[in-house]
């Protein structure tokens, strides 16, 4: 299989709690994006990497969020001290260099008790 | 700044009939990208059509095509023979062509095909 994957699929933590997701992208594609999607929304835009620099971060990341991406591969998004406003998918999405599509990993389903 | 309006929280379709999904985009850019993804209840987005915008035939790909009216600003997804398996959310995407490219999303029109 040469898609998008993440992992876990699925988390519960409760309020307070540190959590990390893992998404590793189609092997020859160096931008990696993660969205955040909450219920009866469409995915909104978090940050970007292209290669292992992190590019550029939305205003919804707040500083209790932290993305890496640290040899160019996959990508790591944290946050600590979840609430429960994070309760969302967490979608990471990866594109080659310049104007090419953006492919989707299935996500991580995160709620905040 | 983009903005994606998909006007259709739901829509009913009988199987085996042709479907329109509505969307409307708002741009100042002169070259941007026009995307459809399905994303089923498992949560995946799937990649269904792409479009661009110095594209001047409309794109298709199988049972999909995007009809794609430039001076309206609407990219409307057409599924023709829906299927069962059509039945999902569907989301209108724009995507800027410089910079971070990432996608601005429409919030979705859920698709029930009906045996």
């Amino acid at each position: 299989d040469t898609g998008v994957s993440q992992d876990p699929r699925h988390k519960i933590t409760k309020r307070g709690q540190n959590v990390t997701f893992r998404c590793d992208p189609i092997s020859e594609h160096n931008r990696l994006y993660w969205y955040r999607q909450t219920l009866g929304q469409g995915p909104e835009f978090l940050t970007y990497f292209q290669n292992e620099a992190q590019l550029e971060k939305s205003r919804l990341l707040s500083d209790r969020f932290s993305a890496e991406r640290p040899k160019g591969s996959f990508s790591t998004l944290e946050i600590q001290r979840t609430e429960q406003g994070d309760s969302a998918m967490y979608l990471c999405a990866s594109s080659p260099q310049g104007a090419g599509t953006q492919y989707f990993g299935p996500g991580t389903r995160l709620l905040v008790l | 700044a983009q903005k994606i309006t998909q006007t259709q929280p739901g829509m009913f379709v009988q199987e085996k009939e042709a479907v329109t999904l509505d969307c409307t985009y708002d741009t100042s850019d002169q070259s941007y990208g026009l995307f459809w993804y399905k994303q089923p209840s498992s949560g995946e987005m799937i990649f269904l059509i792409y479009q661009g915008s110095y594209d001047e035939q409309n794109a298709t790909e199988g049972r999909y095509s995007l009809n794609f009216q430039k001076a309206r600003k609407s990219a409307n997804l057409v599924i023709s023979a829906s299927q069962l398996g059509d039945s999902a959310m569907y989301f209108c995407a724009m995507r800027e062509d410089t910079g971070r490219r990432a996608l601005t999303f429409g919030s979705g029109t859920r698709l029930q095909v009906q045996p």
